[in-house]
């Protein structure tokens, strides 16, 4: 268990619809980061977020944004969805942006996997 | 454009033998590796890491190497066991700017240890 909660863990949807992710991360830290995991594809980094504030942003599609709250968790929403959004959807989290970088280690949530019909 | 490459989509080996997962990478800026390893239905974990100060790191049985110049690092698992059947993911990190953090991974390889 890396201490990263992902819900849902499977959803289900149409074209044109939207949803939202949520993840928890890991007590104490500070950064969210999202990737995305499509069929035999490597994970794709959408976004980071370091304590509310974004920090970095990837190959996210303008239909896609994201926020972190002040509690710390962070919300990814997917909008006017297509087939080829279908993918698994993973958070990760790490201690700090730079502090405690040593290992460089971000600890992953489960994922969510999403199915746009 | 894709940074960080994992050629072999597969690769599978006898259980107690050497397993060796290659890495290549393009962007010179990164400077801190990871090995993530990736069970079905599991996110991915960290298994082991290397800064580009070294060019090996050892954590019992994996060993990673790294060799700058040719923008290559490696994977070794000496022995290999059946429970190391997974996806493994290289991962590369340039630890400045705004990518601080962000971790660029490979396609990943899929490791499949026969008994």
């Amino acid at each position: 268990d890396s201490g990263v909660t992902q819900t849902p863990k499977h959803l289900i949807t149409a074209t044109g619809q939207r949803v939202t992710l949520r993840c928890s991360p890991r007590s104490g830290d500070l950064s969210v980061y999202w990737y995305q995991q499509s069929l035999d594809q490597g994970l794709q980094f959408l976004i980071q977020y370091y304590n509310g504030e974004e920090r970095a942003k990837g190959n996210i599609l303008e239909r896609f944004s994201a926020q972190q709250f002040p509690d710390l968790h962070s919300e990814l929403n997917l909008s006017s969805l297509e087939l080829g959004d279908s993918a698994l959807y993973f958070c990760a989290s790490s201690v700090t942006l730079g502090q405690g970088f040593g290992t460089g280690e971000l600890f992953f949530g489960e994922g969510s996997r999403l199915t746009v019909l | 454009d894709q940074q960080v490459k994992q050629n072999s989509p597969s690769l599978s080996v006898q259980e107690g033998r050497i397993s060796i997962l290659n890495c290549d990478y393009t962007n010179s800026m990164f400077d801190y590796f990871l090995w993530y390893k990736k069970y079905p239905a599991e996110g991915p974990t960290f298994l082991i890491s290397i800064s580009s100060i070294k060019d090996k790191n050892e954590d019992g049985r994996f060993t990673v190497f790294l060799n700058k110049s040719a923008k290559h690092l490696s994977l070794h698992i000496v022995p290999s066991q059946p429970g190391d059947s997974a996806v493994y993911f290289c991962a590369a990190s340039a630890t400045g700017g705004t990518s601080y953090g962000k971790l660029t991974f490979g396609q990943g390889t899929i490791l499949t240890v026969h008994p």
